[in-house]
């Protein structure tokens, strides 16, 4: 059960585009569409913001957007915004039946 | 509206045992699995616990195995876990989520309940 791995931080300006990566293996990310992905701010809760890979739950943005190619999801965020910089983590459902956490991801906007 | 309120945090001393409890209220609670998830000061998210609708079928990770029970009252709409043998490390916020569908991550998470193990 090792985390998926994200990189410790993605910085973008407003307005621009970023993505995360989200590497893990045929056992998790690369044998299931149960990618999901979050997001945390400071002191709260997380938040979900795309299941099963690309899907987005009601009420969250279309600036957010999944993908996945191999043993690696993506989430990309458009039109970066002041309140898009928290921490993002993606999470997968496993072979073993349990589920696995990314590294998490700092997103701070410039 | 969905709400999730964990409760029972606290501190206590390496060894002993704590029992969270989250209370669901807004959705139809016997419908959906519904895990728990940790988060040490400062760190990532770790999956602790996952347990189905029904309440028979069960998954912990590696780290709780053995020492962590999960269950749930869908009578009383309340989910719980069973935290045996605390050690420091199982220090961290711990939240209780509901299912979105079968295995599609977590769609409502509750604000976390802080458990500290320390002598």
């Amino acid at each position: 059960q090792s985390a998926l791995t994200q990189p410790a931080s993605v910085s973008g300006s407003p307005g621009q585009s970023i993505t995360i990566s989200c590497t893990g293996t045929s056992s998790d990310v690369g044998g299931y569409n149960y990618v999901s992905w979050y997001q945390q701010h400071p002191g709260k809760a997380p938040k979900l913001m795309i299941y099963n890979v690309n899907n987005r739950p009601s009420g969250v943005s279309n600036r957010f957007s999944g993908s996945k190619s191999g043993n690696t999801a993506s989430l990309t965020i458009s039109g970066l915004q002041a309140e898009d910089e928290a921490d993002y983590y993606c999470s997968s459902y496993t072979s073993s039946g349990v589920y696995v956490f990314g590294s998490g991801t700092e997103v701070p906007v410039l | 509206q969905v709400q999730l309120v964990e409760s029972g945090g606290g501190v206590v001393q390496p060894g002993r045992s704590l029992r969270l409890s989250c209370a669901a209220s807004g959705f139809t609670f016997s419908n959906f699995g519904m895990h728990w998830v940790r988060q040490a000061p400062g760190k990532g998210l770790e999956w602790v616990a996952v347990i189905s609708n029904g309440g028979t079928i069960k998954y912990y990770a590696d780290s709780v195995k053995g020492r962590f029970t999960i269950s749930r009252d869908n009578s009383k709409n309340t989910l719980y876990l069973q935290m045996n043998s605390l050690r420091v490390e199982d220090t961290a916020m711990y939240y209780c989520a509901k299912e979105h569908g079968d295995y599609e991550g977590f769609d409502y998470w509750g604000q976390g309940t802080l458990v500290t193990v320390s002598s």
